[in-house]
């Protein structure tokens, strides 16, 4: 069964402080990748997402993810974060041959200190 | 509409109860998704339409959740005989294609949040 891996639950960084997210699947075919984010008080909000061509992906906010084909991983990076981005950061990964579920990680909440 | 939308926000039911949950998708969004979000974790599929055929169900945790969208827009979530189990964030989400290889984007609805007592 496929399923999705985000390593910290809870992050805490100071402004300015770079990021990295960790996120592992487990599927052996080809995937779509997905990072979500939902801000405090907000709807879950697509990222940025990777379906071919070229693994280093560009998102909105300055956030960008590399998918790792033999490393089963797409982590999610930003150099210099915000206050703002305070926010909860899910991975989500769909498998082309395996139906219509997009299967979520359990999350991972970043605080950032002002 | 702006966005997806979904009524009620909040739901108290009894245990036993049946509830209903409304989601709205984005106007000409083909593909509808519901998804049930327990505290403290990621979203997880119930099921999928497109258009008004429900074509992966196979995410509903029992024979008491049933869902549909008999004109293809608005799609309405049934829990029969609610249990604690069932308390969650019951969230949809439309996308505007087919699913052509699973590379949809995926629009939220702010959730229905289930309380059972």
């Amino acid at each position: 069964a496929q399923s999705v891996s985000q390593h910290n639950h809870h992050v805490i960084l100071s402004e300015a402080a770079s990021l990295e997210l960790g996120c592992n699947y487990s599927y052996g075919g080809t995937v779509n990748l997905f990072w979500y984010v939902q801000y405090p008080g907000q709807h879950l909000q697509l990222l940025l997402k990777y379906f071919s061509g070229d693994p280093l992906v560009k998102g909105i906010k300055g956030f960008e993810a590399e998918f790792i084909k033999s490393k089963f991983s797409f982590n999610l990076r930003k150099p210099s974060v915000q206050w703002s981005d305070t926010a909860e950061y899910f991975c989500a990964v769909n498998a082309r041959a395996g139906g219509f579920k997009t299967i979520f990680g359990a999350g991972t909440r970043l605080f950032v200190k002002a | 509409g702006a966005g997806v939308s979904q009524s009620p926000r909040y739901k108290v039911a009894k245990r036993g109860q049946d509830v209903a949950l409304r989601c709205d998708p984005i106007s000409g969004h083909v593909s509808l998704f519901w998804y049930q979000q327990a505290l403290g974790q990621g979203p997880e599929f119930l099921t999928y339409f497109q258009n008004e055929a429900q074509l992966d169900k196979s995410g509903l945790p029992s024979d008491r959740f049933f869902a549909e969208r008999p004109e293809g827009s608005v799609s309405t979530l049934k829990i029969q005989r609610t249990q604690q189990e069932d308390s969650a964030v019951y969230l949809c989400a439309s996308s505007l294609g087919n699913w052509d290889r699973g590379g949809l984007e995926q629009y939220f609805g702010p959730g229905t949040r289930l309380t059972v007592t």
